[in-house]
């Protein structure tokens, strides 16, 4: 039973564009989400989070949305650049110490210049 | 300063050894966690450690046993490896805001 879905395995988008990378999860006890970058041969990269209380989250290029109703969230990044190409995971868990994170299949996201 | 850090990097063995997997962090957190990347690209948790202590022990083969010996230690031993148990660890810790930082995991191959 997968809780946390990124049905777009790949997305290609061009150098300046945004990149929107989908989530959705089915969980309801799930009230904090985060997205997580990995590149080749490294461990996941932590990018940024958002808390059931908040419906959006900004930090530089980077903006996650939730809409708690749809069970869905998003990664949006504006202006997208070749190093950005990397995979993204969407990660879910509750917001307590040493709570799991239920992971996404990921998504590869590929910036052309 | 790597932040977490995970030694072997690579780790080829054979079927029926017993290996260990060292994690180290210098983030001065309290909670540290062990994943499993299998060949499907799936993260999943596996064990989680407070303060040396024990709190989540997902549905794992009791042949995986972590051990802290110490606040910035979690190690990962796994006795008579099978095939299955090729994947990628990964280590992690915890942060203030309940983020986790992984270190660079070590890809075990079991022949």
């Amino acid at each position: 039973d997968q809780q946390v879905k990124q049905n777009s395995p790949s997305l290609s988008v061009q150098e300046g564009r945004i990149s929107i990378l989908n989530c959705d999860y089915t969980n309801s006890m799930f009230d904090y989400f985060l997205w997580y970058k990995k590149y080749p041969a490294e461990g996941p990269t932590f990018l940024i989070s958002i808390s059931s209380i908040k419906d959006k989250n900004e930090d530089g290029r980077f903006t996650v949305f939730l809409n708690k109703s749809a069970k869905h969230l998003s990664l949006h990044i504006v202006p997208s650049q070749p190093g950005d190409s990397a995979v993204y995971f969407c990660a879910a868990s509750k917001e307590t110490s040493g709570s799991r994170l239920t992971f996404g299949e990921g998504t590869q996201l590929t910036v052309n210049p | 300063d790597t932040a977490v850090s995970q030694t072997p990097k690579y780790l080829v063995t054979q079927m029926g050894n017993d290996k260990s997997i060292k994690c180290e962090q210098n983030l001065g957190h309290d909670t540290m966690y062990w994943y499993k990347q299998d060949s499907k690209k799936f993260l999943k948790i596996m064990f989680s450690y407070n303060n040396k202590e024990l709190i989540i022990n997902e549905t794992v083969p009791n042949r995986f046993s972590p051990k802290s010996p110490d606040k910035a230690h979690l190690n990962l031993h796994i006795n008579s490896l099978e095939l299955g148990d090729s994947a990628v660890y990964f280590c992690a810790t915890e942060g203030l805001s309940y983020e986790q930082y992984f270190g660079p995991g070590t890809r075990l191959t079991v022949t």
